[in-house]
């Protein structure tokens, strides 16, 4: 039931972008996306509650494909500070959170 | 003031033995979990419990058990420990019930290793 993460990793140089995708074999109420530094907490980013949502702050942003059961996560002119893993995650019944599989981010000088 | 704590932050025991990990949120959200994270970064929810009702993950042993003395407080407690069962631990919490609007925020951890 765990959403599909793709890339699993991924290496990019500061100022590089990114895209992550979130794969759902079960239709997603809403999409969570987290992240998580090493050795640290994850950290909540931004949800999306619709299909067809996108949000975004800084310059990270998501949207949301509730048709194809799939969100993306947008990482734009990357800095160091966006290393780590990144999380989406939903709830498929209304009282249960499932984590995705998870993508490791790098960014390199 | 940390919002949501866990006790202790590293755990080292032998096999067989029974440990507890404990939670807690003064952030007055109704809703904890506990997670389990492995080696390989999964997280994966073992419980989520508000003051109305205890979701378990169908994959936990019936070795773990949360035991909540009150709404700010979720403990974990292990039965029979495993080697399988070394892991960092992470509790969180959330505001509402634990539908798919709650933002949780999670403790930092706790690695529990068994030799």
């Amino acid at each position: 039931q765990q959403p599909v993460q793709s890339p699993q990793a991924v290496i990019l140089r500061e100022g590089e972008d990114a895209v992550i995708n979130c794969s759902s074999s079960k239709a997603l109420y809403s999409v969570h996306w987290y992240r998580q530094k090493h050795g640290e907490a994850p950290v909540f980013l931004m949800i999306l509650l619709k299909g067809g949502e996108q949000k975004g702050h800084d310059k990270i942003s998501a949207s949301f494909n509730e048709k194809k059961q799939q969100s993306s996560l947008y990482l734009t002119a990357s800095q160091l500070s966006y290393s780590g893993t990144y999380f989406c995650g939903t709830d498929y019944t209304g009282n249960q959170f499932y984590f995705g599989t998870g993508t490791s981010l790098t960014v390199i000088p | 003031d940390t919002a949501v704590s866990q006790t202790p932050k590293y755990l080292v025991t032998q096999m067989g033995n029974d440990k507890s990990i404990k939670c807690e949120q003064n952030l007055g959200h109704d809703t904890m979990y506990w997670y389990k994270q492995d080696s390989k970064k999964f997280l994966k929810i073992m419980f989520s419990y508000n003051n109305k009702e205890l979701i378990i993950n169908e994959t936990v042993p019936n070795r773990f058990s949360p035991k909540s003395p009150d709404k700010a407080h979720l403990n974990l407690h292990i039965n029979s420990l495993e080697l399988g069962d070394s892991a960092v631990y992470f509790c969180a919490s959330s505001h509402g019930s634990g539908g798919s609007t709650d933002t949780q925020y999670f403790g930092p951890g706790t690695r529990l290793t068994v030799l």
